[in-house]
């Protein structure tokens, strides 16, 4: 099946840019879901089929996807942005994660 | 208003099998396109998705634990049981249920609060 791989970790200085990138073979060709997961509380949707966001999600969050990266924006990071990041694809008809990237707003 | 709640045993022994259930309310898991998966968390770890099943009562495995796994619905209920057999330690983590959808191209839009699961003897 797919493997998605992503960095550890990313900082950024709040109200700066921050990019969390999600490696897999040919991923422009697949779906890519992102979610966000703070400490102790279940994942949320943030980014779906590439680059929608769900009601409720502020317009900060964007992504892309292209070749064999898909890229999750986070514009003006705020405190509150400070979580897990997960991709997410379904590879036939298995869900596969990446590995969730811990993203810090120093 | 979609929600979904987890629950089954927090302590399990090894070789022991684990039932969860997953109550939900919002939507009917007999509508077409509809879904409910298993995702679980090891402590610290990724998120690792486990188990799907359909409206239509198809169901998905992780190719992994394909053998361990049983996925069933209660579509009058609005529940969703896994079953993971042959517990070990390594399973220990939080077994999130969450709502599958094709109108946002099959992602998981909906999660539980999720329930934390510890094999120990």
């Amino acid at each position: 099946s797919a493997e998605l791989a992503q960095p550890v970790s990313v900082s950024v200085a709040q109200g700066q840019t921050a990019r969390i990138p999600c490696g897999g073979n040919n991923i422009g060709s697949k779906n890519v879901h992102w979610y966000q997961q703070r400490p102790g509380q279940a994942p949320v949707l943030v980014i779906y089929k590439d680059t929608k966001r769900p009601s409720g999600i502020p317009e900060r969050f964007s992504a892309s996807n292209s070749g064999d990266t898909a890229t999750l924006t986070i514009g003006r990071a705020q405190p509150e942005d400070e979580a897990d990041y997960y991709c997410q694809v379904w590879d036939r008809i298995t869900a596969v994660f990446g590995g969730g990237t811990k993203l810090t707003v120093l | 208003q979609i929600t979904l709640k987890e629950s089954g045993p927090t302590l399990v022994k090894p070789t022991q099998t684990l039932t969860l259930t997953c109550t939900f309310s919002g939507f009917s898991l007999s509508t077409s396109g509809v879904a409910v998966g298993w995702i679980r968390q090891p402590p610290g770890k990724a998120l690792e998705w486990l188990a799907l099943i359909y409206w239509d009562d198809n169901q998905r495995y992780s190719s992994s634990l394909k053998s361990r796994l049983t996925i069933t619905k209660d579509t009058s209920k609005n529940q969703v049981v896994l079953t993971v057999a042959n517990m070990d330690p390594i399973d220990t983590g939080t077994y999130y249920c969450a709502h599958r959808d094709t109108a946002v191209a099959g992602a998981f839009d909906f999660w539980g609060q999720g329930t934390l699961v510890l094999v120990s003897s």
